[in-house]
């Protein structure tokens, strides 16, 4: 079974632009999860969706996006890049049934300059 | 926040020694699960424990969890060079899933 693919693995961006990150879960998987990770703040949790819906959003401001797609397949949007939004943003998909496990893509490195 | 703390937040260790590393968190859970994590990688899920196990096992791998004291550890036995990797507990609070910080780990050969 493949596992998450998460599309672009890196990006590098200017301040004010808005990017688009791609996340492909694992087949059967209906929750997909996006976290972001920063040496500073650590790994922050930003949204989840569920059959189409966000079930939970973390702390963070309008900015962030998500959505999810009939086929489980998630983006995240990031508009108005600030020069803290350089970061890891890492996509997690779950089964749900098995007691919400993560299961990781290898992330998108996300340059903001 | 409900964010737990590991600690310590870095351990070097020799080869074949055993590495110990804590979790605490704040209000109830429902499970704790560890995760490894490689160099600037995605997580790797280790081990889970739900709330009303106090232990588990998987290979070289012991999780406790204490919830009076809302601790867990991971005990890594015989360590590796291979198990050089950022280890993060993180709980689930049902509508919630927080991970801490993280423990360094490097394993010196």
């Amino acid at each position: 079974k493949a596992g998450v693919t998460q599309t672009p693995r890196y990006l590098i961006k200017t301040r004010g632009q808005q990017v688009t990150l791609s996340c492909s879960p694992i087949s059967g998987h209906r929750s997909v999860s996006w976290y972001q990770q920063t040496p500073g703040q650590g790994l922050q949790f930003l949204f989840e969706y569920f059959s189409e819906t966000q079930r939970n959003k973390g702390n963070f401001p309008g900015r962030f996006s998500g959505r999810q797609f009939s086929n489980s397949r998630s983006e995240m949007n990031v508009s108005t890049l600030e020069l803290g939004d350089s970061a890891l943003y890492l996509c997690a998909s779950s089964l749900v049934r098995e007691a919400n496990i993560q299961y990781f893509g290898a992330g998108t490195r996300l340059s903001v300059l | 926040s409900q964010q737990g703390e590991e600690d310590p937040q870095a351990l070097s260790i020799q080869e074949g020694e055993n590495a110990t590393m804590n979790c605490s968190y704040k209000t109830s859970i429902n499970n704790l699960q560890w995760y490894r994590q490689n160099s600037g990688r995605g997580l790797v899920h280790l081990i889970l424990i739900r709330s009303n196990e106090r232990e588990k096992h998987s290979g070289r791998l012991r999780v406790t969890l204490d919830t009076s004291k809302k601790s867990s550890s991971l005990l890594i036995t015989a360590s590796r060079a291979a198990d050089t990797a950022s280890y993060f507990c993180a709980t689930d609070y049902g509508q919630n899933f927080v991970f801490g910080p993280g423990t360094r780990l490097s394993v010196l050969p």
